[in-house]
């Protein structure tokens, strides 16, 4: 069973282009959690999606990111116009998500976008 | 807003002896604390879990105790390896809330 998947790994955009990080949730899990890594801090939350749904978005910056969950396909985050603050590591991390039994959420290896 | 700190950045111990890293939290509504392994380069692992009504888990190697009088959590790991070279995180998780929280993290160096 393979575990949660990230590409690209690395990333390295200039300010004002366009970043697209995905994620493939282990499978048979439908919730997707995506989190940012400065370096030496901990993970900060930013979204949570259902397939098709955004159910938590409030750790997400108001404007130039966006996050998807297609149906069918992995998971998307956004970033455009990039910035040089946008330099981090994004972590993604899927559930099997059984209400109110388990928290369980199981991390990809990031992917470390860098801006230049 | 609730947060989960650490007390100390960095932690060097010798290989063999033991190890406690330690976590302070603010949110008495948590349901779950768990600790992270972070190793260079990779994303974070789980290493164990203990339920709010809980005081004390043990796993293999690690236990980790929760005193909610005071609001802290420590992990403790015995005989230390190599291998437990790392950044450690405590997080905290609300059903309803849904979102991991994480603390700062602690760096573990492991002394040969």
């Amino acid at each position: 069973n393979a575990g949660v998947m990230q590409n690209p790994r690395h990333l390295v955009r200039r300010r004002g282009q366009e970043a697209r990080l995905r994620c493939s949730p282990m499978k048979g899990h439908s919730h997707v959690y995506w989190y940012r890594q400065l370096p030496e801090e901990g993970l900060k939350f930013m979204v949570y999606l259902q397939k098709e749904n955004i159910i938590d978005e409030s750790g997400m910056p108001k404007e130039r990111f966006s996050a998807e969950f297609p149906k069918e396909g992995p998971s998307i985050l956004r970033i455009q116009q990039v910035v040089r603050g946008d330099s981090a590591a994004y972590f993604c991390a899927s559930s099997p998500r059984v209400p109110g039994q388990s928290y369980e959420q199981y991390f990809g290896p990031g992917t470390r976008l860098t801006v230049t | 807003g609730e947060s989960v700190g650490l007390h100390l950045p960095t932690l060097s111990v010798q290989e063999g002896d033991n190890s406690i890293i330690n976590c302070a939290y603010s949110n008495s509504a948590s349901d779950y604390f768990i600790w992270y392994k972070q190793e260079s380069g990779k994303g974070p692992q789980f290493i164990i879990d203990i339920r709010s009504n809980m005081d004390k888990r043990q796993g293999q190697r690690v236990t980790v105790l929760l005193n909610k009088t005071v609001k802290h959590l420590s992990l403790q790991i015995a005989a230390t390896q190599p291998g437990d070279s790392a950044v450690y995180f405590c997080a905290e998780y609300t059903f309803g809330n849904e979102k991991l929280t994480f603390g700062t993290g602690t760096r573990l160096t492991i002394i040969p």
